[in-house]
Formats: C-alpha cells, structure tokens, sequence
C-alpha cells in the first residue's frame, strides 16, 4: 500500500501571510505527484502534475517542488487570500502501485 | 466546455436497492476514472478506464461494484445490492491522456446515502 502523507492537517494563516505545506510519499518507483485543491462543496481542481525530481512549478500565487529522491513535494502560497481557503490534496503514482493515491489533505482556512 | 457531468448528485436508498451512478466525460478525454471519498479513507480510485476499456479495477470493494463504459461519451457505476457502508460520495473524472502526467478534471459528485 502507498502511503501519501500531507501535513499539517489544518493550518489557519493570517490574510496576507505566506504558508506552505508538505507531502510526503514513497520514492521508490516514482511515477508522478498531483496537487488538487477542493473547495467545500465543489469537486477537486487540478492544480500541478509534477513527474521530475527538482521540478517546480508555479500558477498565480501559488508554487510547488518536487524532491522525488527524498520522497516530498512542498505547496507554497503567497499573500494568503481569503479565496484560498480550500483543502489541498496531493496524489502520487509509484511504489508500484496500480493508480494514483492521495493524501488526507491540508485544510487551510484564511483569517481576514 | 461543460466539464464532467454526473448524476444525479443526491442519492437516498434503502439497502438491497440497486444503485446507478452516471457520468459523462469532457469530450474528447481518453481516460475516465471513478473515485469514492468517505471521511475514514478518504479519496480511493475505484476503477478507470481507457478508450472505454476497464483497465485496473483492482479498487472495487466487491462484487456488488460494476462499472461500464458503453461509448466514450458515458459510463456507469452500479452498487447491487446497496449496503449502509456504501454510503459516500463518488466522483468521476476524466483525463486527456497520458494516465497519470495528466491532470485529471472532476465532475460535481453524487452523495450516495444508503439507509
């Protein structure tokens, strides 16, 4: 079983502060890693594939790296927005497993 | 673009009724996946399919879960018979290709609830 790993669980920031969050996953075998985020009562909105070790990738405010060696990759989002506020989710294909597995998630809730 | 369209997206049944859940995929995706998201596992990939063809259903729980994909244009996702542990809520999504170096788009969910 691959075990996709996000923390914190939870995370509340101040509007207008930086945060970041990790995944952690199996780097054995490594595939690919997806970030999604998912807004309550919406469905989950693809954010990055990543497939190489150092990539990094960046839409908007919000960027994210990988380390396939190490087995993580780090979500980054700067100014926090109160539209921010959502679960993110990372999945990760590898370990031999037979599809993408994802993590818990990270919830994240802005204060203004 | 519509995006990924499910139905219906509240579902309440009693156990042992059978239970059809549907999804039409953004035209022209190669690929299309149904997910199952429950508090305790979180989100798990149940079975997906490639040119219409079930390539890895190695995620469905057990014999009561079928998944069909007539055409590329539709697929479907039964439970016979429905049971109380069932109850989730299940999401399709598709993708353009190239599996898993592709972002996959979800559709809305249907909230299955099993009484």
């Amino acid at each position: 079983i691959l075990n996709v790993e996000q923390s914190p669980q939870s995370l509340h920031v101040q509007e207008g502060d930086s945060t970041n969050f990790t995944c952690s996953f199996p780097s054995s075998n490594f595939y690919a890693l997806h970030w999604y985020r998912w807004e309550t009562a919406k469905s989950p909105e693809a954010l990055f594939v990543m497939t190489l070790n150092g990539d990094e990738k960046k839409k908007g405010r919000i960027s994210a790296t990988l380390n396939t060696k190490e087995g993580y990759s780090y979500l980054y989002i700067k100014g926090s927005q109160p539209e921010d506020s959502a679960t993110y989710l990372c999945a990760s294909l590898g370990g031999g497993a037979d599809g993408l597995t994802f993590g818990k998630g990270t919830h994240l809730i802005i204060q203004p | 673009d519509a995006g990924v369209i499910q139905s219906p997206r509240h579902e309440v049944t009693e156990m042992g009724q059978e239970v059809t859940l549907r999804c039409k995929p953004i035209s022209g995706h190669d690929y299309l996946f149904w997910y199952r998201q429950t508090m305790m596992r979180g989100l798990e990939l149940l079975i997906y399919f490639n040119n219409n063809v079930p390539i890895d259903d190695s995620g469905m729980p057990e014999d009561r879960f079928s998944a069909k994909m007539p055409n590329a244009s539709f697929s479907t996702l039964k439970i016979q018979p429905s049971e109380p542990r069932d109850s989730a809520v299940y999401f399709c999504a598709s993708s353009l290709r190239g599996l898993w170096t592709y972002e996959q788009y979800f559709g809305p969910g249907t909230r299955l609830t099993v009484t």
